[in-house]
């Protein structure tokens, strides 16, 4: 079985600030990792995702993550928030074979103030 | 390239009705998914796809609900005498293949059930 927590249903920050949003996973196989972000009446877009190889991803939009085995963590991060990045992000958790569907946090929404 | 588009992007049904959900996936794609959203949460499983065959269908919360996809390409996720708990967001999405890929997922469509 698989799970993800995402700590913080809320985060805020200031323009320019670090962005950090936290995800710890559960998978009783080596995971393959995505951060979705979800912006106001749209679909999913996927930021990052970690599969095999470098542990440390990078994304669009400025975003990385480090997968940590040791800590079950794949935490986002972004040097300098900007407004445009206000929205729900998830973290989510799949598993190689057919069907590889994916697991779901409950999402952080991330606010940026001026 | 056209995306994943799905329809009706909003839905209001009255309890007990039936509505059918549509999904348009990105032409070419061999799997298919379906997930539920509540409203402040991630997506939940609800089925799989791969062509036309219907391989995990475990996520599905009740026999109210079916999903077929006859041809391969588009599917639609019906649910049968609808309950206020069935108020969510359904979102579907589609990849390439069997062996990991990228999700990619349409903007979904909004069921109240009142």
């Amino acid at each position: 079985a698989q799970s993800v927590t995402q700590l913080g249903s809320h985060v805020s920050v200031s323009e320019g600030a670090l962005v950090l949003l936290r995800c710890n996973y559960s998978s009783s196989v080596p995971p393959y990792l995505f951060w979705y972000v979800q912006y106001p009446n749209q679909g999913l877009q996927l930021l990052l995702k970690y599969t095999t190889g470098a542990t440390l991803v990078k994304g669009i939009n400025g975003f990385e993550a480090e997968f940590k085995k040791s800590e079950t963590s794949f935490h986002l991060t972004k040097p300098s928030a900007h407004m445009s990045d206000a929205a729900e992000y998830f973290c989510a958790v799949g598993r190689n074979n057919a069907g590889n569907m994916l697991t779901f946090g409950g999402g952080t929404r991330l606010m940026v103030k001026p | 390239g056209a995306g994943v588009s799905q329809s009706p992007r909003y839905k209001v049904a009255k309890r007990g009705q039936d509505v059918a959900l549509r999904c348009d996936p990105i032409s070419g794609h061999v799997s298919l998914f379906w997930y539920q959203q509540a409203l402040g949460q991630g997506p939940e499983f609800l089925t799989y796809f791969q062509n036309e065959a219907q391989l995990d269908k475990s996520g599905l919360p009740s026999d109210r609900f079916f999903a077929e996809r006859p041809e391969g390409s588009v599917s639609t996720l019906k649910i049968q005498r609808t309950q206020q708990e069935d108020s969510a967001v359904y979102l579907c999405a589609s990849s390439p293949g069997q062996s990991y890929n990228e999700q990619f997922f349409g903007p979904g469509t909004r069921l109240t059930v009142l």
